[in-house]
């Protein structure tokens, strides 16, 4: 049973524009969460992260919202630029773990 | 410094054969795992590891043996392919202490089984 869920496969925005990316997930015991990008041909790279202490983490145009009563994060990247389309990873862990859980993905394409 | 090195990139197999999938790492990192990826079905665990001679079940683990007889590899076995294997898989590392924000991937082996 997929316990981190990406419910869009794909998503388009116009450059300059925000991008939004949701994920929810089910597993109570998750208190870190991450955000992966990743290009064709390449490996899966770290974006952003957040701990369940929070409810918001911000790096440069990438912001990630926690609300930890529903279960679900966003990523929210503004403005959008040609170079951000790639399929975005979101991932989860428990305490004390090492693993990561990972959603399905989600295809960003920002439109120039 | 190379990071973590995956080989081969890409490989064909047939049903039956076998074969490993190298994964090597520089950074002194304790922590290994193997990921595949399917599409709908994100990144799934395979095998873990958090220090040479020390192995564990992932998500996935059936059809996979994986062994760490050094800290730097990684090696991830197949014996007897099947096309359900067919694939992208990942190696991935991180140093001890850190969370999981600190992985780093390899780039990737592409595996067809025909």
């Amino acid at each position: 049973d997929q316990q981190v869920k990406q419910n869009s496969p794909s998503l388009s925005v116009q450059e300059g524009r925000i991008s939004i990316l949701n994920c929810d997930y089910t597993n109570s015991m998750f208190d870190y969460f991450l955000w992966y990008k990743k290009y064709p041909a390449e490996g899966p790279t770290f974006l952003i992260s957040i701990s369940s202490i929070k409810d918001k983490n911000e790096d440069g145009r990438f912001t990630v919202f926690l609300n930890k009563s529903a279960k679900h994060l966003s990523l929210h990247i503004v403005p959008s630029q040609p170079g951000d389309s790639a399929v975005y990873f979101c991932a989860a862990s428990a305490r004390g773990a090492n693993n990561l859980f990972f959603g399905t993905g989600t295809r960003l394409t920002v439109i120039p | 410094n190379a990071g973590v090195t995956q080989t081969p990139k890409f490989q064909v197999l047939k049903t039956g054969q076998s074969m490993t999938l190298q994964c090597a790492q520089d950074m002194n990192h304790e922590y290994m795992s193997w990921y595949r990826q399917d599409p709908g079905m994100g990144l799934r665990l395979i095998h873990y590891s958090v220090g040479a001679g020390i192995t564990d079940q992932g998500e996935v683990p059936n059809g996979y043996n994986v062994s760490r007889s050094t800290t730097e590899d990684f090696p991830l076995r197949l014996l007897s392919a099947a096309p359900s294997q067919t694939s992208v898989y990942f190696c991935a590392s991180k140093p001890p202490g850190l969370r999981p924000g600190g992985y780093t991937f390899g780039s990737g082996t592409r595996l067809t089984v025909v």
